[in-house]
């Protein structure tokens, strides 16, 4: 079965800090690879998603995402947060041709001003 | 779109009681998925279904709970009794494909329970 670590369980920045969320999956061929976020009291937004093409992805709100595949990783980056990005992260991954959907536990982000 | 539509929003119940979740998932797509978020346990699937057939339910935590798709624009989440320890944000999402090919999952506002 796939499986999604997200190491950084609880990150706290300053506004205008740059960010990087690690996401590592363990499924070794073709996957499709999404970042959602999760504001305080609302539901799983989707950010970016990566499926083929160019490994550098960029979603809304100045957020980018890098696949590699050989390390199994896809980070959520952003150059510079805002308190406004204070939210809960979750990254997730469908392999090709299980069609199960695998969440990461989340990253849970603090933007201090 | 109108997206995903889950009913009721908020329910406050109490222990022993029935409680019935509902979703209308996006019309076209062919996935529909159950999800439970807890603080303590974070996002778990529960189940989900491709055209309208139960496809896994392994994340079901037991008989009190199920779940049903009658067609594809409709489906329920029951648990029976409910207790305390269900209280929880429970989540619908459909998708095309299931997420394959680049198909985004796209989820519901959550209906949010209390059991007391």
């Amino acid at each position: 079965a796939q499986s999604v670590s997200q190491h950084n369980h609880h990150v706290i920045l300053s506004e205008a800090a740059s960010l990087e969320l690690g996401c590592n999956y363990s499924y070794g061929g073709t996957v499709n690879l999404f970042w959602y976020v999760q504001y305080p009291g609302q539901h799983l937004q989707l950010l970016l998603k990566y499926f083929s093409g160019d490994p550098l992805v960029k979603g809304i709100k100045g957020f980018e995402a890098e696949f590699i595949k050989s390390k199994f990783s896809f980070n959520l980056r952003k150059p510079s947060v805002q308190w406004s990005d204070t939210a809960e992260y979750f990254c997730a991954v469908v392999s090709g041709g299980y069609q199960k959907v695998t969440f990461g536990t989340g990253t849970k982000l603090q933007v201090i001003p | 779109d109108a997206g995903v539509i889950q009913s009721p929003r908020h329910e406050v119940t109490e222990m022993g009681q029935e409680v019935t979740l509902r979703c209308k998932p996006i019309s076209g797509h062919d996935y529909l998925f159950w999800y439970r978020q807890t603080m303590m346990r974070g996002l778990e699937l529960l189940i989900y279904f491709n055209n309208n057939v139960p496809i896994d339910d392994s994340g079901m935590p037991e008989d009190r709970f199920s779940a049903k798709m009658p067609n594809a624009s409709f489906s329920t989440l029951k648990i029976q009794p409910s207790e305390p320890r269900d209280s929880a944000v429970y989540f619908c999402a459909s998708s095309l494909t299931g997420g394959n090919y680049g198909n985004t999952i796209y989820f519901g506002e959550g209906s949010w329970l209390t059991v007391v």
